[in-house]
């Protein structure tokens, strides 16, 4: 089945820095999706992305279906960005599943 | 709009004993439905997924099952719990013809 994996696994920044999360899969999908894991394990969906570049406030994603890649921008971290980020990626054949990769884990410090 | 209730938030269950965990969805029709499992500090894993009633896919052998007795909820199920059942189950669901996936709030799961 397709392999999703993430880089880097864990990240720890000071406030205000930038960082960039990057997400590889091993086959052409359908559809992907940023979530950000909040410390009480609620799962938000940031972004639906499957190809192109899409912004929402300080976070940004673009995916290129073609180099089979995406990756999230965080511009000017804040502590409440800490948690685990994840892309979930569908394959192409129609099965309706969603495979999750290996997550990044950020801590961001006051 | 569309909500997704999952419950109960945490359970402590002995080793043999059962297990039922259910996951309804409001406001939608004819959902796609999920099962995932995390362990602790690990990603999640798919374990079923449903695309209509009494239609369960199961993606990894276990001592776990799931049903879809109605559109709108999709009940996770063991008969005996082992100690590797433990972790952090979320449901999730999909609208129709709408990539995107929202997940509930999830069950911690603790069997001792």
């Amino acid at each position: 089945g397709i392999q999703v994996e993430q880089s880097p696994p864990d990240l720890i920044l000071q406030e205000g820095a930038n960082s960039t999360l990057r997400c590889n899969f091993s086959d052409s999908v359908n559809n992907l999706q940023w979530f950000h894991q909040n410390p009480w394990g609620q799962l938000i969906n940031l972004f639906y992305i499957p190809s192109g570049t899409k912004q929402n406030g300080r976070l940004s994603a673009t995916t290129v279906a073609t180099e089979r890649y995406s990756l999230l921008y965080i511009s000017s971290s804040q502590t409440t960005d800490s948690g685990v980020y994840f892309c979930a990626v569908e394959s192409p054949s129609g099965t309706y599943k969603y495979i999750f990769g290996t997550g990044t884990r950020l801590k961001v410090l006051a | 709009s569309q909500t997704i209730h999952q419950w109960p938030a945490t359970l402590v269950q002995p080793v043999g004993s059962p297990l039922s965990l259910e996951c309804t969805v409001e406001g939608t029709s004819n959902p796609n439905l999920y099962w995932y499992r995390q362990a602790a500090g690990r990603g999640l894993q798919l374990l079923f997924y449903s695309v209509g009633i009494g239609q369960i896919s199961s993606e990894v052998p276990q001592n776990l099952s799931a049903s879809r007795p109605q559109d709108r909820q999709f009940i996770l199920s063991s008969k005996k719990l082992l100690l590797s059942d433990s972790g952090f189950y979320l449901c999730a669901w999909r609208e129709f013809g709408n990539e995107k996936l929202f997940f509930g709030s999830g069950t911690q799961l603790s069997v001792l």
